[in-house]
C-alpha cells in the first residue's frame, strides 16, 4: 500500500511561470515532510521541509504549503527555472521512536521547465 | 570531495554471483540507509542502521545483507544476485537530531 503518492509523474511548465508539486499522503502519524531533488546521473538533494506543526515554509524560490486535514502537501517554485528540471521526491516521517524514524517517498515527479 | 560515496558506481554481474557496493561517508553521521530506485517505484528502502551496533530491515530486504564496518562505512551485499535486482542503487546518511537525508551519487547494478 503506498502511503505517500505523488500522482503526477511528470509536469511542464515555461520559464518564469509557477511550477506546482502535489503529494499526498495516507498515514496520519506522518508528521514531518520533506521535498528532494535528483538529477540525472546523481544521488536526490535535500531541498526543504516542514513540520506538521506549520501548514507553511519558505526558502527563496521554494515554498511548501501543508493541509493536514486533506493529508496534502504542495511544492511551490517561482519563478521556474530551466535548472530546476529535476525529479522531485516527496518524502513523509513518522513520529519519533522506534523504526518510524525513516522515511517514506512518493514515486517521484518529472518536473520539465522550458526556456 | 563528496560527502557520501558510493563504490563501484556502475557494475554488471552475472545471476548467481555475489557482488557488494560499499558506501562511505565523511559527514560524522551516525545512521546510514541503502535504498534503490526502479523506474515508476520511486526509493525504496533495503536496509538501515542507527549505529554501528544497530541494523534493520527495511520494506525490500529479501535478497540482501548488511554490514556497518564502522560509523563511516556501510556496505551492501546480493548474496546471489539476480536479474531483477538490476536497479540504481543510493546510500544515504543522517544525523540522530535531524530528518534530512543526505544521498550519494549511486550506483547503478545491472544483473544479466
Amino acid at each position: 500500500d503506498q502511503q505517500v503518492k505523488q500522482n503526477s509523474p511528470s509536469l511542464s511548465v515555461q520559464e518564469g511561470r509557477i511550477s506546482i508539486l502535489n503529494c499526498d499522503y495516507t498515514n496520519s502519524m506522518f508528521d514531518y515532510f520533506l521535498w528532494y531533488k535528483k538529477y540525472p546521473a546523481e544521488g536526490p538533494t535535500f531541498l526543504i521541509s516542514i513540520s506538521s506543526i506549520k501548514d507553511k515554509n519558505e526558502d527563496g524560490r521554494f515554498t511548501v504549503f501543508l493541509n493536514k486535514s486533506a493529508k496534502h502537501l504542495s511544492l511551490h517554485i517561482v519563478p521556474s527555472q530551466p535548472g530546476d528540471s529535476a525529479v522531485y521526491f516527496c518524502a513523509a516521517r513518522g513520529n519519533s521512536g522506534g523504526s518510524n524514524y525513516k522515511l517514506t517517498f512518493g514515486k517521484g515527479t518529472l518536473l520539465t521547465v522550458n526556456p | 570531495d563528496a560527502d557520501v560515496t558510493q563504490t563501484p558506481r556502475n557494475r554488471i554481474t552475472k545471476t548467481g554471483k555475489r557482488i557488494m557496493l560499499e558506501c562511505s561517508q565523511t559527514k560524522g553521521h551516525d545512521r546510514m540507509y541503502w535504498y534503490r530506485q526502479d523506474p515508476g517505484l520511486g526509493l525504496r528502502l533495503i536496509y538501515y542502521s542507527f549505529d554501528v551496533k544497530d541494523i534493520n530491515k527495511g520494506e525490500i530486504s529479501d535478497g540482501y545483507s548488511v554490514s556497518r564496518q564502522a560509523q563511516a562505512k556501510f556496505s551492501l551485499s546480493l548474496e546471489s544476485a539476480i536479474p531483477n535486482q538490476t536497479a540504481l542503487y543510493f546510500c544515504a546518511t543522517s544525523d540522530s537530531n535531524k530528518d534530512e537525508q543526505y544521498f550519494g551519487p549511486g550506483t547503478r547494478l545491472t544483473v544479466t
